[in-house]
């Protein structure tokens, strides 16, 4: 069974619907984390959490909001989808492991969820 | 965050080496350098990573040099699987890393 899982694989939904994306983990990480992805650029991240009570804005929040309702889950919420929503979007999930000089941050990530937005 | 420069795109052929650089010049005291792979419609997948000098794995080297400003990832002996795009993050900590664009490798028989 895959370490981090994320629900649907594909949605397609329609402008101004509300839409939620759930990530699970079995890996026992506190950090998780979520990104999106459109076609030919890299990953941005939308927000970030450093376990149940630590949540944090990533580079682009605005029309997004997560909830983190145990160490294993944090969902996504598009409250009012729009097109520009349309995206790959990623889970991913880390366990800092601190040495004498620094604390390196190993990301793991889910399979992606495919957002397309009417 | 710490910002990263790397190459748009490379092409090379099956059984060479490939050698990406990515330059981080503002890269702090505490932060680990990392490479991560994705291939289409995956999530990335952790390559390599290092401090500082030379770390060696079954997949890939990272060379640092001394004053951690740049580093190069070494793929010796490519092949058509290794055809991806290949990330360089600088960061770790409470830092959230950025990934950027990335750079595209295309590998030709």
């Amino acid at each position: 069974d895959a370490d981090v899982t994320q629900t649907p694989r594909n949605r397609i939904t329609k402008t101004g619907k509300r839409i939620m994306l759930e990530c699970s983990q079995t890996k026992g990480h506190d950090r998780m984390y979520w990104y999106r992805q459109d076609p030919g650029l890299g990953l941005r991240l939308i927000y970030y959490s450093f376990d149940v009570k630590d949540i944090n804005k990533g580079e682009i929040s605005d029309g997004y909001s997560v909830s983190r309702q145990a160490q294993a889950k944090f969902s996504l919420s598009l409250e009012s989808a729009i097109p520009n929503q349309t995206a790959l979007y990623f889970c991913a999930t880390s366990d800092p492991i601190r040495d004498r000089v620094a604390e390196n941050n190993e990301q793991f990530f889910g399979p992606g969820t495919r957002l397309t937005v009417l | 965050l710490a910002k990263t420069t790397q190459p748009i795109s490379m092409d090379s052929y099956e059984g060479q080496e490939v050698n990406i650089t990515c330059s981080h010049n503002n890269i702090a005291t505490n932060d680990y350098i990392t490479w991560y792979q994705q291939f289409p419609s995956q999530g990335p997948r952790f390559i390599i990573q290092g401090y500082k000098t030379k770390v060696t794995n079954e997949v890939a080297s990272l060379f640092i040099p001394a004053d951690r400003k740049s580093s190069t990832l070494s793929l010796p002996r490519v092949s058509l699987s290794d055809t991806a795009v290949y990330y360089c993050l600088v960061g770790g900590g409470r830092r959230a890393l950025t990934f950027g664009s990335g750079t595209r490798l295309q590998v030709q028989p």
